[in-house]
């Protein structure tokens, strides 16, 4: 059964630092990592999507990579401000179209 | 597009009562998914639908949960009956599959309170 890790659980950082989230999976047969941001209250909001074949993905001032055979992904957040504040999930799928498989999240907080 | 739409944005009724909870996917969408959310679990996925039809229900906790898609653009999830352990926030996700990809869409859920 696949099994998706998130550390660390909590992080707070001040406004401008640049940081890396960790993610990582047991079943390295997937098809699709995604990473997706959850506010409080609120539905999930998709970060990006990494596809098994691809190494990484970047939209703005996020990058996040995927290392399939050692079961890892990272999200790394440049610049960082206040309004990245939120609980950031990674998801694995088996399959293109699988449901996924997510971990806890890790809960940021940016001082302003 | 309006994105993925629930209704009602909460619920709270007494155990014992039927819930039915509803969702609206994108307009083009092909797969749509439930999925629960609770302090101690986290994310799981109950059933996800393809073109209408049920692929994966393993995720259903108990015969007291069902979900349907009777067209493309609605499906409900019913609860019956309801227990107090029941209680989390339900979100309904779409998707089209394209070349591969199939990046999912969620909408704002619906938390639910069983007392």
């Amino acid at each position: 059964k696949q099994e998706v890790t998130q550390i660390p659980a909590a992080l707070s950082v001040p406004e401008g630092e640049n940081l890396v989230l960790n993610c990582s999976f047991t079943d390295s047969a997937i098809y699709n990592l995604q990473w997706f941001r959850q506010d409080p209250g609120k539905g999930l909001t998709s970060l990006l999507l990494i596809q098994s074949s691809q190494r990484e993905q970047t939209s703005g001032r996020l990058n996040a990579s995927l290392d399939k055979s050692s079961g890892r992904s990272t999200l790394y957040i440049a610049a960082s401000q206040p309004g990245d504040s939120a609980t950031y999930l990674c998801a694995v799928s088996r399959g293109g179209a699988d449901g996924l498989t997510f971990g806890k999240g890790t809960h940021l907080i940016i001082q302003p | 597009d309006a994105g993925v739409i629930q209704s009602p944005r909460h619920e709270v009724t007494e155990m014992g009562q039927e819930v039915t909870l509803r969702c609206k996917p994108i307009s083009g969408h092909d797969y749509l998914f439930w999925y629960r959310q609770t302090m101690m679990r986290g994310l799981e996925l109950l059933i996800y639908f393809n073109n209408n039809v049920p692929i994966d229900d393993s995720g259903m906790p108990e015969d007291r949960f069902s979900a349907k898609m009777p067209n493309a653009s609605f499906s409900t999830l019913k609860i019956q009956p309801s227990e107090p352990r029941d209680s989390a926030v339900y979100f309904c996700a779409s998707s089209l599959e394209d070349r591969g990809l199939c990046e999912q869409y969620f909408g704002p859920g619906t938390r639910l309170t069983v007392t």
